[in-house]
């Protein structure tokens, strides 16, 4: 249980288009939900935390013109990159808390590579 | 603010004992996680302990000290597929914070 499926797993844009990335839980309804991007070799580095139904918080230095987040249900949380640049090129995922953190973790997407060109 | 420090790369040998540390400094401490990544996939949980001690899990065990602000992985019996990324997180206010993980190398 506890499943969050995560789509696309890779994309390819040009620069200046946007890119939207969806995080669905399947299994449970997903309050919160937490966007984290990963360079290679390097560890994941929160963005942001989105909550169904208000606005998102990110964190410093991440730009909430760029990385629009919404949550507008339970079960469905976005990532749109907006505008996309070449160092918008990264690894995306998103991860939700699950009913037993403690015991159980949290569960998370299977990412997305995006690769902008 | 939040800092974890943990090794970046370790090698080990099929069938050996690894120990992987981690030392954190953490306001609102509520925990620490582990978690393994392979390259180019999920994190996937691995164990979580808020309180002093030791937690056993099959081929791996986490420790912790609070008041040293200090935690490690054991991972026993190694196998090849343990080669991966293994990630020192906090959980300060319900979010997840991860240290630089460590890179674990299992040679034959």
């Amino acid at each position: 249980g506890a499943v969050v499926s995560q789509h696309p797993s890779r994309v390819i844009c040009k620069s200046g288009t946007s890119v939207k990335i969806e995080c669905r839980s399947l299994d449970f309804q997903a309050t919160t939900m937490f966007w984290y991007r990963q360079f290679p070799k390097k560890s994941l580095m929160l963005m942001a935390t989105s909550n169904e139904g208000s606005k998102a918080t990110y964190e410093q230095g991440v730009e909430k013109d760029k990385f629009l987040i919404n949550h507008a249900s339970l079960t469905l949380s976005t990532l749109t990159v907006t505008s996309a640049h070449p160092e918008d090129s990264s690894f995306y995922i998103c991860s939700a808390p699950v009913r037993r953190p403690n015991k159980d973790g949290y569960t998370f997407g299977s990412g997305t590579r995006l690769t902008v060109v | 603010g939040q800092n974890i420090d943990q090794p970046t790369e370790m090698t080990a040998t099929e069938g050996a004992i690894v120990q992987i540390n981690c030392t954190y400094q953490t306001s609102g401490f509520n925990g620490l996680f582990w978690y393994q990544q392979h390259a180019g996939e999920a994190p996937t949980f691995l164990s979580y302990n808020v309180l002093d001690g030791l937690e056993e899990k099959g081929r791996f065990s986490s420790f912790l000290s609070r008041s040293k602000g200090y935690s490690y992985l054991l991972l026993k019996e190694l196998q090849m597929k343990d080669s991966a990324s293994y990630l020192c997180v906090s959980y300060p206010g319900g979010k997840l914070i991860f240290g630089q993980g460590t890179e674990l190398s299992v040679k034959p």
